[in-house]
């Protein structure tokens, strides 16, 4: 069976330093990757989705970025934190080919202070 | 407009009720469509996944979807204190984009 993990799981920052999350899938191979961003009462937001290593499409312009370093592992990282972007973050897969259903991790839940 | 619409309520109901969960959503080409559980401070959790129109049952849970009306409903039977998490439905056209509701808050009162 497939399992996805992420990490970690609860993360507290200051505004200005670094972040890398880090998410990865086991049970299956050359899956869809995504990235989104769970605000109370607003949804999902897609950040990132990947269809594969190295290639990466944002949805959303900010000062996040995304990488696939291998098959089934999906990083989002950013060089310097802003306040918003604070958030619960969540990885997801789904199948390379017929992708009709989403599998969501555990999530990470980032605070910048 | 919104692609998927979700009334967020809350909706609490007494412990053994049946529960009525909605989206309805604009863009015909939607033909795969989902149901997620999420509790607090969790991943969401795929309850339910329904390929075009029709019913789909699992236990205590129901999936119905009226593409016609476009329009899809999440049944939960004797419903249970267990029950009580926020519920996204999400749908696709196929490709690598799903679309999500913003959730409704479900608590079932013992």
């Amino acid at each position: 069976s497939q399992t996805i993990h992420q990490w970690p799981a609860t993360l507290v920052q200051p505004v200005g330093s670094p972040l890398s999350l880090e998410c990865t899938v086991e049970g299956t191979s050359n899956p869809n990757l995504y990235w989104y961003r769970q605000a109370a009462g607003r949804g999902l937001q897609l950040l990132f989705y990947s269809v594969g290593i190295g290639q990466i499409s944002s949805e959303v312009p900010q000062n996040l970025s995304a990488s696939r370093p291998q098959d089934r592992q999906f990083i989002l990282s950013s060089k310097k934190l802003l306040l918003s972007d604070s958030g619960f973050y969540l990885c997801a897969w789904s199948k390379g080919l017929a992708a009709n259903e989403q599998f969501f991790g555990p999530g990470t839940r980032l605070t910048v202070l | 407009q919104k692609e998927v619409e979700q009334d967020p309520g809350p909706l609490s109901v007494p412990e053994g009720a049946i529960v009525s969960l909605n989206c309805t959503y604009s863009n015909s080409a939607f033909q795969y469509f989902m149901w997620y559980r999420q509790y607090s401070r969790k991943g969401p959790e795929l309850l339910m996944y329904t390929y075009s129109s029709g019913n789909k049952e699992d236990g205590r849970f129901t999936a119905q979807v009226d593409k016609s009306s476009k329009y899809i409903s999440l049944f939960i039977r004797d419903s249970q204190p267990s029950d009580s998490a926020t519920y996204l439905c999400a749908m696709s056209a196929g490709g690598n984009q799903f679309y999500f509701g913003t959730g409704t808050s479900l608590t079932v009162i013992p």
